[in-house]
């Protein structure tokens, strides 16, 4: 079964900048689109990054997705860090069968 | 602005149903495929299945085939996911969105408990 693989955790300082990555399991990451959720405690998830790199309206441009066929990841990068990105970020693309698949999670906590 | 609105918490005995709303404004409901996801108590988010609006046509996930039921009604652009033979790992918020990558509803709180 294909999965996707995320750090449980990261920890940055207030300013600077932290990437969280998001490693399939098999198969090519760049053969289907990634996106990237936000979720706040207690809030629903929102969309910070669709289609591996776009940003919905309302997005700061602190927040770029990429792709990285070598290593078969995608990536979140949050630069100028503030403390209300301290939330649970989730990656998500899709199987071979084209069923949905989420990354486990990453807690960032801005500190 | 778009936007899904879900229906009310919900307690459950097990074993019983549980049918949860999802009401869509600002777009064209058969426009975009919905979404059902669930998110256990401190745990990840797990996807359901989606549903067609335009066609009604339905793909579940494996871990839900044969319990779970999507169905919609494009008269008042609602979205319907009905889970059966409830139990207690079962209790999670459950969110529908819009074309993953998009809006995605408040979620509803279903708690299944004897």
């Amino acid at each position: 079964n294909f999965m996707l693989t995320q750090p449980h955790s990261v920890s940055e300082s207030p300013g600077k900048t932290v990437t969280i990555s998001c490693t399939g399991s098999s198969g090519s990451i760049a053969s289907n689109y990634v996106h990237w959720y936000q979720q706040r405690p207690g809030s629903a998830p929102t969309t910070v990054i669709y289609e591996d790199n776009q940003r919905p309206s309302g997005v700061p441009d602190r927040f770029s997705g990429s792709i990285d066929s070598s290593s078969n990841s995608a990536s979140l990068t949050i630069s100028g860090l503030k403390t209300e990105d301290e939330a649970g970020y989730y990656c998500q693309s899709y199987d071979s069968s084209n069923q949905v698949v989420f990354g486990g999670g990453t807690k960032l906590t801005v500190l | 602005q778009v936007q899904l609105v879900q229906s009310g918490a919900e307690v459950k005995k097990p074993g019983a149903s549980v049918k949860v709303s999802c009401k869509a404004s600002g777009y064209t409901f058969t426009g975009y495929y919905m979404h059902w996801v669930r998110q256990a108590p401190g745990q990840g988010l797990e996807w359901m299945g989606r549903i067609n609006p335009n066609s009604g046509g339905t793909n579940y996930a494996q871990n839900f085939q044969g319990r779970v039921t999507m169905t919609r009604d494009t008269s008042i652009s609602t979205a319907y996911m009905e889970l059966s033979g409830l139990r207690s790992d079962d209790t999670a918020i459950y969110y529908c969105a819009r074309g993953l990558g998009g809006v995605w509803g408040q979620g509803t709180l279903v708690t299944v408990s004897s």
